[in-house]
């Protein structure tokens, strides 16, 4: 069973542009989960998407913005990009959602300059 | 907002020693995940705890989830240079729902050959 796969990998931008993630989560896994990971304050959770609904949300200002497919894939926005949004970005996938343990991809490193 | 701090932050112990790492909150969690994160790569999840007291082990490493469910440690046993790693628990809070994972702030391991 292919694994969480995240592209890119790596991302570089300048301040003020917009970026675009993409995560395909596990087959079968209807819930995805994005963190954010800085050295500072860990891994911090963004927004979760079940069944193409956003189900839960972190406290992210509105440059963060998500959605998900119908075939589960996910993508994650940042507008506006700002320095302090330099950071590893994780999605997750479950099966269902909430406490189900929750398979990570290898991350998109994001710097902003 | 339930917080986990973890204890110690950083730890730097010789190969061939055991070493606890601990996961605390005020707050009470129908579950607590331990999950291993190394360079590059997403965390990866290692056990799920779920009844209070509850002991698992996982080779030389062994799991405690506190009598109140608001607390848990992890054992190593013997490290090897394979453990180093960050470690991170994540809980779910004690309702029923979808509610969100919350992950602690993390111990980075070394391990020295």
């Amino acid at each position: 069973k292919a694994g969480v796969t995240q592209t890119p990998r790596y991302l570089i931008k300048t301040r003020g542009q917009q970026v675009t993630l993409s995560c395909s989560p596990i087959s079968g896994h209807r819930s995805v989960s994005w963190y954010q990971q800085t050295p500072g304050q860990g891994l911090q959770f963004l927004f979760e998407y079940f069944s193409e609904t956003q189900r839960n949300k972190g406290n992210f200002p509105g440059r963060f913005s998500g959605r998900q497919f119908s075939n589960s894939r996910s993508e994650m926005n940042v507008s506006t990009l700002e320095l302090g949004d330099s950071a590893l970005y994780l999605c997750a996938s479950s099966s269902q959602g909430g406490d189900s343990p929750l398979h990570f991809g290898n991350g998109t490193r994001l710097t902003v300059t | 907002t339930q917080l986990l701090e973890q204890s110690p932050q950083f730890l730097s112990i010789q190969e061939g020693e055991n070493l606890t790492v601990y996961c605390n909150s005020s707050s009470v969690f129908s579950s607590l995940q331990w999950y291993r994160q190394e360079p590059g790569e997403g965390p990866v999840l290692l056990v799920t705890v779920v009844t209070g007291g509850e002991v698992k082990k996982l080779k030389r490493l062994t799991f405690q989830f506190g009598d109140a469910r608001k607390d848990s440690s992890l054992h190593i046993t013997a490290a090897q240079p394979g453990d180093t790693g960050l470690y991170l628990c994540a809980g779910s809070p004690s309702n029923f729902g979808n509610e969100k994972l919350t992950f602690g702030t993390g111990t980075r391991l070394t391990i020295i050959p």
